[in-house]
């Protein structure tokens, strides 16, 4: 069955130190990438998403995701964070082609930035 | 805002009982799609509906079911409620079956 793994479960940044939080999936087909943002008391945001193509991923907001296939990874990357980044961060992966567009997530990554 | 919106936010209810969860989808998207995220379990996908018809099943109780209208709405169904079915329910939409979901507000479910 396909999984996904986010190993950081919190991290805790000052402003402007740079971010990277992991994402791994277990799948060994074509899949579609997904990163959500989920601020507190809100609902789930798209960061950005890769289904083909440039395996560097520009989202919303000054994030980017790197696709790295041979190492099943997905890691999320922002250059410089912001208090307003404060938030938890999912990874979801959908199996291209497969049977249902059903998204399956990691377990999430609470982040605190400090100002 | 993502455009998907849902009803209620919140909801308080007893064990035993049923509730009824219901999500308007974004404009112009055909495919509803329901989440639970608890603390133990996390998000886990419950079911899909495409343009009125179940696409596929998750990890959806018995106790749980669910339909999406002629208008594209969609209802949760959850009955015979027991304390661990408290936790957030999300909806989500898309436009077509295999799209970028894109999720509601959740529906907050507390059960005494």
């Amino acid at each position: 069955a396909q999984s996904v793994s986010q190993h950081n479960h919190h991290v805790i940044l000052s402003e402007a130190a740079s971010l990277e939080l992991g994402c791994n999936y277990s799948y060994g087909g074509t899949v579609n990438l997904f990163w959500y943002v989920q601020y507190p008391g809100q609902h789930l945001q798209l960061l950005l998403k890769y289904f083909s193509g440039d395996p560097l991923v520009k989202g919303i907001k000054g994030f980017e995701a790197e696709f790295i296939k041979s190492k099943f990874s997905f890691n999320l990357r922002k250059p410089s964070v912001q208090w307003s980044d404060t938030a938890e961060y999912f990874c979801a992966v959908n199996v291209y082609g497969g049977a249902t567009n059903k998204l399956i997530f990691g377990t999430g990554t609470l982040l605190a930035v400090q100002p | 805002d993502s455009g998907v919106t849902q009803t209620p936010k919140h909801l308080i209810t007893a064990t035993g009982q049923r509730v009824t969860l219901r999500c308007s989808p974004r404009s112009g998207d055909l495919s509803v799609y329901w989440y639970q995220q608890s603390l133990d379990q996390g998000l886990q996908f419950l079911i899909q509906y495409y343009n009125g018809e179940e696409r596929a099943k998750g990890n959806i109780l018995e106790r749980f079911s669910a339909q999406q209208f002629p208008d594209l709405h969609s209802e949760l169904n959850l009955s015979s409620l027991e304390l661990g079915d408290s936790a957030l329910y999300f909806c989500a939409s898309s436009e077509g079956a295999w799209d970028t979901q894109y999720f509601g507000p959740g529906t907050r479910l507390t059960v005494l």
